[in-house]
């Protein structure tokens, strides 16, 4: 166990919808951090939070947003969703803003567009 | 822009047998660099680090060297067991004002023969 919290696990839902994913950080961990994973695309950094303030962002589409409370946890928002957003997202923690430090991974959402 | 690539895509040992797994970063700026064990369909786990400021680290069966001027780095397990049958990932930090954002190769799926 990582210490990190993904609901849900699973999500089934259509083209053109909106889903929230949610993550909670390991006890201590200030910053969040949001990975897709497809079978073609590998894992690919979306964005990062920082004490509830954006640090930095990879090549997150349009339709996606993030956030992070000021309990620590944070939110993906999926908008608009296409078949090419099925995918694995993860969620993983640090203590601090860079990643010199380790990053703990969640157990994921396995989000599937039907 | 910022890259890692890594290689092989799948590697095939005998049981008892070494792995090594290569990967090569474009970033000179990163100096930080994860390697990340996967279970099919489970999270990925972190397995061993090393920071741009040290060429060598192990920890009991695995090792992983850095060599800062050639951009590569390297995983490498002994005595290799079934158990270590997984997908492999090597990530890189991105450099400069990037915060935590890693950067993942393609993956390396190992397969240990009993």
């Amino acid at each position: 166990d990582s210490g990190v919290t993904q609901t849900p696990k699973h999500l089934i839902t259509a083209t053109g919808q909106r889903v929230t994913l949610r993550c909670s950080p390991r006890s201590g961990d200030l910053s969040v951090y949001w990975y897709q994973q497809s079978l073609d695309q590998g894992l690919q950094f979306l964005i990062q939070y920082y004490n509830g303030e954006e640090r930095a962002k990879g090549n997150i589409l349009e339709r996606f947003s993030a956030q992070q409370f000021p309990d620590l946890h944070s939110e993906l928002n999926l908008s608009s969703l296409e078949l090419g957003d099925s995918a694995l997202y993860f969620c993983a923690s640090s203590l601090g803003p860079y990643s010199n430090q380790p990053q703990h991974f969640g157990d994921g959402t396995r989000l599937s567009i039907l | 822009g910022e890259n890692v690539e890594q290689h092989p895509s799948t590697l095939s040992v005998q049981e008892g047998d070494s792995a090594v797994i290569k990967c090569t970063y474009s970033d000179s700026a990163s100096n930080y660099f994860p390697w990340y064990k996967q279970e099919l369909g489970k999270r990925p786990q972190l397995i061993i680090d090393i920071r741009s400021n040290v060429g060598e680290k192990k920890d009991q069966r695995i090792a992983v060297t850095l060599n800062k001027t050639a951009k590569h780095f390297s995983l490498h397990i002994t005595e290799t067991q079934p158990e270590d049958s997984a997908v492999y990932f090597c990530a890189a930090r991105g450099g400069g004002n990037q915060g935590g954002k890693l950067i993942f190769g393609q993956g390396t799926e190992l397969s240990v023969k009993p």
